[in-house]
């Protein structure tokens, strides 16, 4: 692979179901993020991850977690899933740091009814 | 608070010239980006500025004031498949990245 995938590509879910939203970057980035996009509100940071083994808090991170347990993946899990979280998810990574150019995976399509 | 600017939508002909503006009200400045994102893809790098002036890159340019707070994208040339939507992102002083909600950009024949 190159560059970043996420899976699923799209995912319809019942309210109060856990979802994870998986990302893989071969880039070797140390730096990871996790955005949702909604119509007129452009980007938000819902988690980000600077290095292997440390994450943090976005502007968004109520009703999320991530992990980043090697360089590669960073995962997204969403515990109870409620409908205010449809919304298209996208995974990013740069070199290093949010001053970096990012690199966007295909995004995640997201439905909870 | 932190804020920025972009018109929601314009407008432009095939061939013609187009200049997108983005405004922004940040905690400090540490560098402004330029992304494009066709309908249902994922944005993709399209400039950088952090000094004052014109960057030029092919058919598009991007311009900076860091004293006026203000950034434009200029895009020469028009093809159908810019249609897109031209996002602004500011890195504040705590190096952190704050998105504008996009400019829709419609090309007409």
């Amino acid at each position: 692979i190159a560059g970043i995938t996420q899976a699923p590509t799209s995912q319809i879910l019942a309210a109060g179901r856990r979802m994870t939203l998986r990302c893989t970057q071969d880039m070797r980035h140390n730096a990871m993020y996790w955005y949702r996009q909604d119509l007129g509100l452009g980007l938000r940071l819902i988690h980000y991850s600077n290095t292997a083994g440390t994450t943090g808090k976005g502007e968004v991170p109520d009703g999320y977690s991530v992990s980043r347990a090697n360089t590669d993946d960073f995962p997204l899990t969403l515990a109870s899933a409620v409908p205010s979280q449809t919304s298209v998810y996208f995974c990013a990574s740069s070199d290093s740091g949010q001053y970096n150019e990012q690199f966007f995976g295909p995004g995640t399509r997201l439905t909870v009814l | 608070g932190q804020n920025i600017d972009q018109p929601t939508e314009m407008t432009a002909t095939e061939g013609a010239i187009v200049q997108i503006n983005c405004t922004y009200q940040t905690s400090g400045f540490n560098g402004l980006f330029w992304y494009q994102q066709h309908a249902g893809e994922a944005p993709t790098f399209l400039s950088y500025n952090v000094l004052d002036g014109l960057e030029e890159k092919g058919r598009f340019s991007s311009f900076l004031s860091r004293s006026k707070g203000y950034s434009y994208l200029l895009l020469k040339e028009l093809q159908m498949k810019d249609s897109a939507s031209y996002l602004c992102a500011v890195i504040d002083s705590n190096y952190q990245l704050i998105w504008g909600a996009g400019t829709k950009l419609i090309i007409k024949p």
